[in-house]
């Protein structure tokens, strides 16, 4: 198994400009979660998904940010218009009634 | 609001002795907590687990202290080895209402375990 697959490792971008966040969960598995990494607050659930439907979208932070699962293998996080303080690192995790699964993540720059 | 708290960023430890990890949770329907390890570059891998049901879960050198009176929860290493250096971090949901598995997580505590 592949495990949790997540496009790219890094991105630079500059402020304003459109960025999608791509995730390939385990197969099999039916529930997605998107997840960021910061200093201050460790990992923040921003959205999950059930059976590709969004269940919690609580966690994310402004109308800017935004996440799809148009089928059970892929789910994109785009952010638009970026700022700097997006600058983090975004997981996506998989599960089946298990413990999360992550990906390795996305190192998004924002300059 | 931080409902699971890692109030101590970072932990240095000499090889071989005990390592120990601890965790603040505040919400009372918390009813499973797990401990992930990550390693730079890397995502969190689950490492171990309890239930509120009990107060004590053993894995070879990794113990799991749960004191739900105090909302505390402690991940003890023994004994450490340099492998063992990442960041740990806590994490806790209500299985019943949250059978999707969403999970929150604390700040997360870097270990560094010295040969």
């Amino acid at each position: 198994d592949a495990g949790v697959i997540q496009s790219p490792r890094h991105e630079v971008t500059e402020m304003g400009q459109e960025v999608t966040l791509r995730c390939k969960p385990i197969s099999g598995h039916n529930s997605l979660f998107w997840y960021r990494q910061t200093m201050m607050r460790g990992l923040e659930l921003l959205i999950y998904f059930n059976n590709n439907v969004p269940i919690d979208d609580s966690g994310m932070p402004e109308d800017r940010f935004s996440a799809k699962m148009p089928n059970a293998s892929f789910s994109t996080l785009k952010i638009q218009p970026s700022e700097p303080r997006d600058s983090a690192v975004y997981f996506c995790a998989s599960s089946l009634a298990s413990p999360l699964h992550f990906g390795n993540g996305t190192r998004l720059t924002v300059t | 609001d931080q409902q699971v708290k890692q109030n101590s960023p970072s932990l240095s430890v000499q090889e071989g002795r005990i390592s120990i990890l601890n965790c603040d949770y505040t919400n009372s329907m918390f009813d499973y907590f797990l401990w992930y390890k990550k390693y730079p570059a890397e995502g969190p891998t689950f490492l171990i687990s309890i239930s509120s049901i009990k107060d004590k879960n053993e894995d070879g050198r990794f113990t799991v202290f749960l004191n739900k009176s105090a909302k505390h929860l402690s991940l003890h290493i023994v004994p450490s080895q340099p492998g063992d250096s990442a960041v740990y971090f806590c994490a806790a949901n209500n299985q019943y209402y949250n059978q999707g598995g969403k999970l929150i997580f604390g700040q997360g505590t870097e270990l560094s375990v010295k040969p």
